[in-house]
């Protein structure tokens, strides 16, 4: 079955202990991104990545860093989790050929920074 | 200044009636992809149905229709025959540039559906 598959899917953790969410898809996509959900504020862009060890930032980076070894895993890494950083996070990833580019969205990871 | 606006926050309908879910969106882009995501309250985003910018029919996807009007810059969702499971959030999206691009997409703050009986 065609998917994205995040874990963990619910976090809770204390300011300042490093964690990682890791996502992964089984498409061959090439192109993958992070995604944060707030109330009222829709869904923002952390982080994409079109191809292996290709990355940028999107609207919303500081605090966060990615890694694109291979190219079916694209974790997030928060290196000192801020209290401002609980959100509903989204992984997604779709293909880079034209006209097929429907972002598929993994499951979400909700993440709580006590 | 906002890319896509909802200006719907909630919605009320009757089970098996039609609904409209209104999106606008801002671009000079001449080609672009719209999007339309269900969100149910479990919080996973499934993907309902997609436009081109140079579609020149309106897509299709079962009871889920989009009725772009590209002069007016709309992509209103049209959901016909209500079910309950459709009560969500509902997100419409765009993607500026070419589909190759990888762009990030631009997210409305959605509109909430409940599909009364």
């Amino acid at each position: 079955e065609a998917q994205v598959t995040q874990n963990p899917r619910y976090l809770i953790t204390v300011t300042g202990k490093k964690l990682t969410v890791t996502c992964s898809q089984n498409m061959n996509h090439e192109y993958m991104s992070w995604y944060r959900q707030d109330p009222g504020l829709g869904l923002r862009q952390i982080y994409y990545s079109m191809n292996v060890e290709v990355t940028d930032k999107g609207d919303v980076p500081e605090g966060y860093k990615v890694s694109r070894k291979e190219k079916r895993n694209f974790p997030l890494i928060l290196e000192s989790p801020s209290p401002n950083q609980t959100s509903l996070y989204f992984c997604a990833s779709s293909s880079l050929a034209t006209g097929v580019d429907t972002q598929y969205f993994g499951p979400g990871t909700r993440l709580t920074v006590l | 200044a906002q890319k896509i606006t909802q200006t719907q926050p909630g919605m009320f309908v009757q089970e098996k009636e039609a609904v409209t879910l209104d999106c606008t969106y801002d671009t000079s882009d001449q080609s672009y992809g719209l999007f339309w995501y269900k969100q149910p309250s479990s919080g996973e985003m499934i993907f309902l149905i997609y436009q081109g910018s140079y579609d020149e029919q309106n897509a299709t996807e079962g009871r889920y229709s989009l009725n772009f009007q590209k002069a007016r810059k709309s992509a209103n969702l049209v959901i016909s025959a209500s079910q309950l499971g459709d009560s969500a959030m509902y997100f419409c999206a765009m993607r500026e540039g070419l589909s190759n691009s990888g762009y990030a997409l631009n997210f409305g703050k959605g509109t909430s559906l409940l599909v009364t009986p």
